[in-house]
Parts: C-alpha cells; structure tokens; sequence
C-alpha cells in the first residue's frame, strides 16, 4: 500500500516551454500533497505544499507564477513548470500521506528528472 | 527556516559492519523519519518515529527518536550490498496539519567488499 506514482519519469524540453508533471497516489487518497526538488548531489527542498480543492503554498523563494500547482482530486496534483529555463533542470518529487490526521509519514514518487535544453 | 543537521556526510564500510548515522536539529520536531534514495528514484520509507524516545526496529535497522526531540539515530547492523545508497532524516514539527518535510543533507553508505 500507499503507493505514488509520478508521470513522466523523464522529459526534455526546450527553453520558454512548459512542462507539466502529474502525481498521483495509487492506493489511497490524500488531500495534501507535497512538491520537492533535488539538484544533483544535494537534499530534497520542499517548494510546495498541494492542498485539494485549494491553492497551493509555497515556500519561501519560490516563484508561484513559475511552478503552477493544481490539486484536481483527492489523487491527483499536478506540478506546471511555466517558461522553463536551464537552471530549472533538477529532479522533481512529489509525496502524499495516506493518514487524514495525526502524525504521519510521507511517501514518495520515483521522481521526474527535467532537463531543460 | 529549520535545519537538521545529518553525519557522517559519507560512510565507507566493509560489508558486514554495523553503521550509525544521526540528525540533530536546533528545534523541536514531533516525526522524525528515516528514508533511503537510490539514484534516479524517489525516497523510500524506512522507519516512522512519532513520539520522544521511541526505538522502532524494521529488520536490521533500528532508529530512536531523542528525548529532547532535536535529535534522531539510525543504525544498520551486518551490513550487506544492497545497503547502499543515500540515507535522509526528515522532520516534521506539526502533529497532524499538512506540512512538508525537512530533510538533512543525507549520509552518503558504501561498502567494500
């Protein structure tokens, strides 16, 4: 159980373009979802927390007119990574909890690697 | 915003040793949580400790939660290849709203064989 999956697991694209990644959790819903990047060798920065039916918040320094968020269901967010630019290639990796309250784990997807040529 | 910190940053072993790795943090968080990544691949759950003191076990590894709740350890016992990887702390300092987590910096494990 509380499996999550991430689609597309790898993308390619030009600069100026935009690229959307979906997240969705398999087996269980989740009314928030979490949005992380990671540059190479480095830890995973949440950027966003996806709540359902809701904006999203951002964190600190992160441009919510550039990475749009849009929590469509109780399974599915999905991560708009708008006029992409070089420096916007990272890895990108959702996380949902399965728990409706309480503390809680998080479990995550297998990640989207974004190369922006 | 809150920082763990995490060491060692890299661990070189010979397979069958046991490994030790801990997070400490300047705050109070009340989950901590252990994960491993491999490269390419998203972090995978571990060990989830929710309360101050608790030692939880998943097969050879064991992971504590600090009394004062600033600080977590993981260990690894008779350690064998397919340990390798990346190894992340994470905190959480809500009981139940829907925040994010804060990750250390990972310890890097590799072992000789």
């Amino acid at each position: 159980g509380a499996v999550v999956s991430q689609h597309p697991s790898w993308v390619i694209c030009k600069s100026g373009t935009s690229v959307k990644i979906e997240c969705r959790s398999l087996d269980f819903q989740a009314t928030t979802m979490f949005w992380y990047r990671q540059f190479p060798k480095q830890s995973l920065m949440l950027m966003a927390t996806s709540n359902e039916g809701s904006k999203a918040t951002y964190e600190q320094g992160v441009e919510k007119d550039k990475f749009l968020i849009n929590h469509a269901s109780l399974t599915l967010s999905t991560l708009t990574v708008t006029s992409a630019h070089p420096e916007d290639s990272s890895f990108y990796i959702c996380s949902a909890s399965p728990r409706a309250g309480g503390p809680r784990e998080q479990y995550f997807g297998p990640g989207t690697r974004l190369t922006v040529t | 915003g809150q920082q763990l910190n995490q060491s060692p940053q890299s661990m070189f072993i010979q397979e069958g040793e046991d490994v030790s790795m801990n997070c400490t943090s300047s705050s109070i968080f009340n989950t901590w949580l252990w994960y491993k990544q491999e490269p390419g691949e998203g972090p995978v759950l571990l060990i989830a400790l929710y309360k101050a003191g608790e030692l939880t076990s998943n097969g050879r590894l064991t992971a504590q939660f600090g009394i004062t709740r600033k600080d977590s350890f993981l260990n690894i016992s008779a350690s064998i290849p397919s340990d390798v990887g990346i190894y992340f702390c994470a905190g959480l300092d809500s009981g139940g709203g829907a925040d994010g987590l804060t990750f250390g910096k990972g310890t890097h494990l590799i072992i000789q064989p």
